[in-house]
């Protein structure tokens, strides 16, 4: 069954500590994003990878770092520099390279909490 | 700053009611897309339009694309409670934005 899996559900970060969170997908798709929401904001891109071992800085990038060494996965580090980051973190996938030019596949997300 | 405006921020609908939800960029879009997030739930995608003056039915669902290509609109008439969640739209410009989203509350 293809999708994108995201991992952990729940995380809790300690003050000063980095923390990574799991993206992994089996639809094939080149590329992935990750996107923050705030409650009752929008999505806003943190970054984007349109291909293996290359990756963008979105909108809101800083105390944030990813990698991109397999095309199934896309993982994102929360680093303490990030002084805010209570959200919901969600990552996407679609086809092509594009960015917004094919519908994004989502995962179910992982909300990260301050300790 | 916000490339995407959607209005409104909320809405509550007696069910059975028309709904309808906003967006609006000041720049022209190569295409607009749909999604819907359910409570607790993640974005899924509804639609892509591409097309000045688009229009596209999904069932109760109608969604517009501008003239001028630089609004939206997603209609849903006869709401059902199944319809709760937020409703956002996307456009491509350059970048790609996604906009605030309109949380919508249907009564039983």
């Amino acid at each position: 069954d293809g999708g994108i899996t995201q991992s952990p559900k729940y995380l809790f970060r300690k003050e000063g500590q980095n923390v990574t969170l799991s993206c992994e997908q089996n639809l094939n798709h080149d590329a992935m994003y990750w996107y923050r929401q705030d409650p009752g904001q929008g999505l806003r891109l943190i970054y984007y990878s349109q291909i293996v071992n290359d990756f963008q800085k979105g909108d809101i990038a800083e105390g944030y770092s990813v990698s991109r060494e397999k095309k199934e996965s896309f993982p994102l580090t929360v680093t303490s520099a990030q002084k805010n980051p209570t959200a919901f973190y969600l990552c996407a996938s679609s086809s092509g390279t594009g960015q917004g030019s094919q519908p994004q596949h989502f995962g179910d997300g992982t909300r990260l909490s301050i300790l | 700053g916000q490339q995407v405006m959607q209005i409104p921020q909320y809405q509550h609908v007696q069910e059975g009611e028309d709904f309808t939800t906003y967006c609006n960029s000041s720049t022209t879009l190569s295409n607009i897309q749909w999604y819907k997030q359910r409570p607790g739930g993640h974005p899924v995608f509804l639609i892509q339009l591409v097309k000045s003056g688009e229009v596209k039915k999904q069932k109760r669902l109608t969604f517009q694309f501008g003239e001028a290509k630089k609004n939206s609109s997603l209609h849903i008439t006869a709401t059902q409670t199944t319809d709760v969640g937020t409703y956002f739209c996307a456009g491509r410009s350059g970048k790609f934005y996604f906009g605030s989203g309109t949380k919508l509350n249907v009564k039983p």
